[in-house]
């Protein structure tokens, strides 16, 4: 049960904006959407997280709804080394249970 | 990099064995997350150590624990392995609530029992 919805695979191409979705429409007011990637078969990377605002920082930007049900990862400029799974997560502030889901397999194509 | 170290990288054993997995906190990180990786499985958070205490469990067996010790490394304790224990297993810290406790994650270990 991963609170959230992702789609399972998408494609982008090299240099173009890789817009990535996720739904999240049970969301509590204290939890935060955090992002995060796995390349291959390494360790998860920390992307971005927000509340309710609009983040960015140097890897990505982070779009959340008024209603915030549901965000928007965005990756401006794709590289091929972006190919991953990316996981949305919802998270209450110093919950330790992070639930990832199947995530959204990203590929990025030359 | 995270700042997360984890040994060893890969590790192979036969069932009914026992093995240890390391984990070394980012600098300045209380808290150590395990997580199980398997194919069919995702990844499954484990246990969570805040400052040497046990502070949350998720889907851990009874034959596996963990402990975090005073210098803040952390590590898992892996019993009576089974086939279906094969997996990546990865270590996380964070900074324990005290700033925004994103958890970062080490490169993970491969365990293979045969």
């Amino acid at each position: 049960d991963a609170k959230t919805t992702q789609p399972p695979s998408m494609d982008c191409a090299e240099g173009r904006a890789a817009n990535l979705p996720c739904n999240h429409s049970t969301i509590s007011g204290n939890e935060y959407v955090y992002w995060y990637r796995q390349i291959h078969s390494q360790g998860p990377q920390y992307i971005i997280h927000g509340l309710k605002n609009n983040e960015t920082n140097e890897m990505a930007s982070l779009i959340i709804t008024e209603d915030r049900k549901s965000s928007t990862l965005i990756l401006p400029h794709a590289t091929l080394r972006d190919t991953a799974v990316y996981y949305c997560i919802v998270r209450a502030y110093n919950n330790n249970d992070m639930r990832f889901g199947a995530g959204t397999r990203l590929t990025v194509k030359p | 990099d995270s700042g997360v170290t984890q040994t060893p990288k890969h590790l192979i054993t036969a069932t009914g064995q026992r093995v240890t997995l390391r984990c070394s906190p980012r600098s300045g990180d209380l808290s150590v997350y395990w997580y199980q990786q398997s194919l069919d499985q995702g990844l499954q958070f484990l246990i969570q150590y805040y400052n040497g205490e046990e502070r949350a469990k998720g889907n851990i067996l009874e034959r596996f624990s963990a402990q975090q010790f005073p210098d803040l490394h952390s590590e898992l304790n892996l019993s009576s392995l089974e086939l279906g224990d094969s997996a990546l297993y990865f270590c996380a810290s964070s900074d324990g609530g005290r700033g925004t406790d994103t958890q970062y994650f080490g490169p993970g270990t491969r365990l293979t029992v045969l």
